[in-house]
């Protein structure tokens, strides 16, 4: 969905390296996630926030620190990269005022590699 | 602890074929169950969604059955074609814990021509 982009699409580093993930939307939305995704793993949840002074964390989220800007920007970072957390990164956002229907608008992804 | 899990994780039929990936929970508090498809290389996006109170939702060819009592829930893909090739997530969602998503696992569906 174009109205939830991700930066950068492809990154490669090594390990013990700083890295950060951004994410910004223009749909509007107060809630916004980072999620990983392996194969055969699915989509595992690493941070989540409903609103820019809540944060949350998910299943997943040592290793991980993130960042809400404004409503608009979620940053996802790793302290120092280890090979494990090579994997495929999609933020997503979503609207509260939804009710039970909580759709999820996601990103195009990250693909991380770290040697 | 897996919450929705999902069979299988891969399939392949032929075009024309229908299809079948299947769903169970076990927290009877989900109200709220959504099917997501992602294509290569991009995010997943909302399919098709159903809620307990209804049994059947049909959207095209794509059909939601719900099974409350054995709390189970199955896509179905009518005729289906070489563009359905994708991967599909089953979730379940309730008030409780903010309308989280917990996902299944996905499955890999192949549509052969």
């Amino acid at each position: 969905d174009a109205d939830v982009t991700q930066t950068p699409r492809n990154r490669i580093t090594k390990t013990g390296k700083r890295i950060m993930l951004e994410c910004s939307q223009t749909k509007g939305h107060d809630r916004m996630y980072w999620y990983r995704q392996d194969p055969g793993l699915g989509l595992q949840l690493i941070y989540y926030s409903f609103d820019v002074k809540d944060i949350n964390k998910g299943e997943i989220s040592d290793g991980y620190s993130v960042s809400r800007q404004a409503q608009a920007k979620f940053s996802l970072s790793l302290e120092s990269a280890i090979p494990n957390q090579t994997a495929l990164y999609f933020c997503a956002t979503s609207d509260s005022g939804q009710g039970y229907a909580d759709t999820q608008y996601f990103g195009p992804g990250t693909r991380l590699t770290v040697l | 602890q897996q919450q929705v899990k999902q069979s299988p994780q891969s399939l392949i039929v032929q075009k024309g074929g229908i299809p079948i990936i299947n769903c169970a929970y076990e927290n009877t508090a989900f109200d709220y169950f959504p099917w997501y498809q992602q294509f290569p290389g991009k995010g997943p996006a909302l399919l098709i969604a159903i809620r307990p109170d209804v049994s059947e939702k049909k959207e095209g060819r794509f059909t939601i059955s719900f099974n409350k009592s054995a709390k189970q829930f199955s896509l179905h893909i009518m005729d289906s074609q070489p563009g359905d090739s994708a991967t599909y997530f089953c979730a379940a969602s309730h008030a409780g814990n903010n309308r989280k998503l917990i996902w299944g696992l996905g499955t890999s569906l192949a549509v052969n021509p």
